[in-house]
């Protein structure tokens, strides 16, 4: 069975800090891996997705992650933190059979916390 | 383009009432999703349409929960009767059907959600 581990449910860092959100997976088959983040009162929001390929994603606002087979990990990190950053973050895995995308399934989040 | 809404953005009901929740996907979004998260827990999947079709409903709770999608656009979420523990945020999620080799159309379009408050 797939599942997703997210360490530390709330971090908080100073304005210009390095940002850095572990997640770290399960799963019997090659995964497809997500990041989303939700702002206060909105929608989740894709930041970025491992499917296939190079192991250092980028994704959207200075945000990047590495795919970590042997580790098993897909850790989230920004180089400065930013106030507008503050908001809860999900790690996702997804397993995707003939292209057709399947359920993700979740990690319990962490609240990201920016002070100034 | 517009994303996936939501409707209502938050419903409060008594215990034993009726409550029916929709999602309006992306257009052309053949993919259709519902989550559930409960207060301080993790967003869980609760089933999945193709078109008009349940394709995966391994995550309703119970019998209680009612999903339809008829003509595969609209989809609505009906609990009914409600229990205190059926509060949370409910989100519908749209993608479209990707093929091999056509990964960026393995994303899932996430709406702002429903809060459900059962009292």
């Amino acid at each position: 069975a797939q599942s997703v581990t997210q360490l530390g449910s709330h971090v908080s860092v100073s304005e210009g800090a390095l940002v850095l959100l572990r997640c770290n997976y399960s799963s019997s088959v090659p995964p497809y891996l997500f990041w989303y983040v939700q702002y206060p009162n909105q929608g989740l929001q894709l930041l970025l997705k491992y499917t296939t390929g190079a192991t250092l994603v980028k994704g959207i606002n200075g945000f990047e992650a590495e795919f970590k087979k042997s580790e098993t990990s897909f850790h989230l990190t920004k180089p400065s933190a930013h106030m507008s950053d503050a908001a809860e973050y999900f790690c996702a895995v997804s397993l995707t059979y003939g292209g057709a995308t399947n359920k993700l399934i979740f990690g319990t989040g962490t609240l990201l916390a920016v002070q100034p | 383009e517009a994303g996936v809404t939501q409707f209502p953005s938050h419903s409060v009901i008594e215990k034993g009432q009726t409550v029916t929740l929709r999602c309006d996907p992306i257009s052309g979004h053949d993919n259709l999703y519902w989550y559930r998260r409960v207060m301080g827990k993790e967003i869980k999947f609760l089933l999945h349409f193709v078109k008009e079709s349940k394709q995966d409903e391994s995550g309703m709770p119970n019998n209680r929960f009612l999903a339809e999608r008829t003509g595969g656009t609209y989809s609505t979420l009906k609990v009914q009767p409600a229990e205190l523990e059926d509060s949370g945020v409910y989100f519908c999620a749209s993608s479209q059907t990707a093929s091999w080799g056509d990964q960026a159309k393995n994303i899932q379009y996430f709406g702002a959600g429903t809060r459900l408050s059962v009292l």
